[in-house]
């Protein structure tokens, strides 16, 4: 158990629907990462939080997602008007202030038909 | 080209034998993390290194700052230790744009 917890696990929708991921990022951790990855793929970055505020946005990242850490506790991850090449894996990772370590979640699995 | 790259891509060893699976990289890091990977898709991470060597249970992991590369090092293998492994790093300049990963190493142990 990493203590980070993603929600839904796994999510079948059809292209044009939104589709939205929560994750719940280690209790004292003030960094949070959001990170995309496809099959046969390394992670790709998309997005990061330091507390409530979003630093960095990858290009990977179009007008579609948004994400936010309203509290700077779970953020969540909106995808819009979904297309099938946004079938994939979406990651939510945490660290805590020293970077001195990485949590990951399980993922959220995504597939648009 | 890649930031990180890893090799090989694919290994196929035997229940015992040692295995090595190296990462290079291109740009400047404040520290490297090898990843582990079940089928499933959870992430664990296994060492970060900024320098030197580290060692845990069967594994050992090596960096080299000035060649710029790494090595995961796994002694008397097992079927268990069968996953994809990740190469990543943290870059230096105070970026905050977290990891970059290389593709993984996907690694069979036969019994």
């Amino acid at each position: 158990d990493t203590g980070v917890s993603q929600d839904p696990r796994h999510k079948i929708t059809k292209r044009g629907q939104n589709v939205t991921f929560r994750c719940d990022p280690i209790s004292e951790h003030n960094r949070l990462y959001w990170y995309r990855q496809t099959l046969g793929q390394g992670p790709e970055f998309l997005t990061y939080f330091q507390n409530e505020a979003q630093l960095e946005k990858s290009r990977l990242l179009s007008d579609r997602f948004s994400a936010e850490r309203p509290k700077g506790s779970f953020s969540t991850l909106e995808i819009q008007r979904t297309e099938q090449g946004d079938s994939a894996m979406y990651l939510c990772a945490s660290s805590p202030r020293l970077l001195n370590t990485i949590y990951f979640g399980e993922g959220s699995w995504l597939t648009v038909v | 080209k890649n930031e990180v790259e890893q090799s090989p891509q694919n290994l196929t060893a035997q229940e015992g034998e040692f295995i090595t699976i190296n990462c290079s990289y291109s740009v400047g890091i404040s520290a490297l993390h090898w990843l582990q990977q079940h089928p499933g898709g959870g992430i664990v991470s296994l060492f970060m290194l900024s320098s030197g060597k580290k060692k845990h249970g069967r594994l050992i992991a090596t960096i080299n700052i000035q060649e710029k590369h790494s090595s995961l090092h796994i002694t008397a293998s097992h079927p268990r230790d069968s996953a994809v492994y990740i190469c990543a790093v943290l870059k230096g300049g105070g970026g905050a744009d977290g990891l970059t990963f290389g593709k993984g190493t996907h690694l069979i142990i036969q019994p």
